[in-house]
């Protein structure tokens, strides 16, 4: 069974980068038919998908978020990671890293989810 | 995208069935076959119940069902049990090629 581990700061400052890594553990980032996914959560709130990487490279981004959002795939360490510029308060929230298979919405293996805040 | 429109909150008896509604366009539910359904428990990651609309993972009760009518698609827990109350939320695969979300529902069991 697949296991995903994200990692990263806790706290942001308003205007900087946000950057987390998803570390895969039993099972390669490097196998066709699944895609490397962000999903946040707001506090007490839903679910935003934030977009997914493929073992190719190829990405798609929320379209919202598109402008401000860089994913890609260190295969050597089976890692995968999210780059958000320009955060602000609005982008506190737990952050997943979740394997979609097919990238049909079909996420069916999450991380615990890492909380971060974004404030002075 | 514009999320997926899910009642707030839904309640019933243990016992009961209660179905959860995830309403969506032409551009996502209704396209596709491709609507899943997550459980989730508070500090909790979610879970997949459903996906492809109505096909459950190995592991998940047969008390959870999905359906899917033109671009609303629902769920369905039958046989209400206590360890059933927690948050839903419903997705979907999009004509854009992104994944779009509920707002989620949270199912109480009186």
């Amino acid at each position: 069974q697949v296991q995903l581990q994200e990692s990263g700061p806790g706290l942001v400052k308003p205007s900087q980068t946000l950057s987390l890594i998803c570390t895969v553990s039993i099972g390669s980032i490097n196998s066709g038919g699944y895609y490397w996914s962000w999903i946040r959560q707001y506090p007490g709130k839903g679910l935003e998908w934030i977009g997914y990487i493929y073992y190719t490279g190829s990405t798609y981004y929320n379209p919202s978020l598109k402008s401000r959002v860089t994913m890609s795939l260190d295969t050597s360490k089976n890692q995968f990671s999210l780059n958000l510029n320009g955060v602000t308060a609005a982008d506190t929230a737990v952050y997943y890293c979740a394997r979609d298979r097919g990238g049909y919405s079909i996420f069916e293996s999450w991380g615990q989810g890492t909380l971060v805040t974004v404030s002075p | 995208q514009s999320a997926l429109t899910q009642p707030a909150s839904v309640s019933g008896s243990p016992g009961q069935s209660i179905t959860i509604s995830c309403t969506g366009t032409s551009s996502d539910v209704g396209a596709y076959n491709y609507v899943s359904w997550y459980q989730q428990y508070p500090g909790k990651a979610p879970k997949l119940m459903i996906y492809d609309v109505s096909n459950r993972p190995s592991g998940v009760s047969n008390r959870f069902s999905g359906s899917k009518s033109g671009n609303t698609a629902s769920l369905t827990i039958s046989g209400l049990q206590a360890e059933d109350e927690a948050d839903y939320y419903c997705s979907s695969y999009t004509t854009s090629s992104t994944v779009v979300f509920g707002g989620g529902t949270k199912l109480t069991v009186l």
